[in-house]
């Protein structure tokens, strides 16, 4: 157990629909990241947010988008679906003391996309 | 940039036998490597990590890594194999330039532990 939880576990949407993921960080890990796993393919850092702001973006365009909490909670949002956006969303918290450079991921959220 | 490589979509292993993933990094500036593994319908669980200390690395459930400098490598080791061994294993690299730490994965070998 990472302490790190997402939801829903599985999602169905129709291509053109908006999605929200949900997160909830380890306690105490201030900063939180979310990945992209398309099947077959390891995972893709779509962006990262500390302090509530996006501090990191991987090659995502703006359809991604994310918020941040106060209580560790955070959303992934996505707009304008399309077929290719099936995949596991991951979302992995670290904190900034100590092990910094480790990151703690959730069992993640699966999208279809149809 | 940094960049995974790991040699073998899918590996077949023997219970009981060695078990060798293999992982070749590229990063312009030290590294920090890890190691996650992945069961079906699951997250990721890291299993070891790599962050400038000892270049062996031992982690959970008697897997180890060796960081190799040279050989731009942190292939991951286990000595027997069981069955729950199956699963996914994805290597990955960040480094502390990064700024957000984000990583980098590869795109993951498949464990097979036949019995």
């Amino acid at each position: 157990e990472t302490g790190v939880t997402q939801s829903p576990t599985h999602l169905i949407k129709t291509r053109g629909q908006q999605v929200t993921l949900r997160c909830s960080s380890q306690s105490g890990h201030n900063t939180v990241s979310w990945y992209q796993q398309a099947l077959g393919q390891g995972p893709q850092f779509i962006f990262q947010y500390y302090r509530e702001e996006e501090n990191g973006r991987g090659n995502f365009p703006p359809r991604f988008s994310g918020l941040q909490f106060p209580n560790y909670s955070s959303e992934l949002n996505v707009n304008a679906l399309e077929l290719d956006d099936s995949a596991l969303y991951l979302c992995a918290s670290r904190s900034r003391q100590g092990e910094t450079e480790t990151q703690y991921f959730g069992p993640g959220t699966r999208l279809l996309v149809l | 940039a940094q960049s995974v490589t790991q040699l073998g979509s899918h590996v077949s292993v023997s219970e009981g036998a060695l078990v060798l993933l293999r992982c070749n990094y590229s990063s312009s500036v030290p590294p920090y490597l890890f190691w996650y593994v992945q069961y079906p319908n699951q997250g990721l669980q890291l299993l070891l990590k790599y962050t400038s200390a000892a270049t062996l690395v031992k982690g959970i459930n008697d897997f180890e890594a060796e960081f190799k400098k040279s050989e731009t490598s942190f292939h991951l080791t286990k000595p027997s194999a069981h069955m729950s061994d199956a699963a996914e294993y994805f290597c990955a690299v960040t480094h502390s330039g990064a700024g957000s730490y984000q990583l980098t994965f590869g795109k993951g070998t498949k464990l097979s532990v036949i019995p």
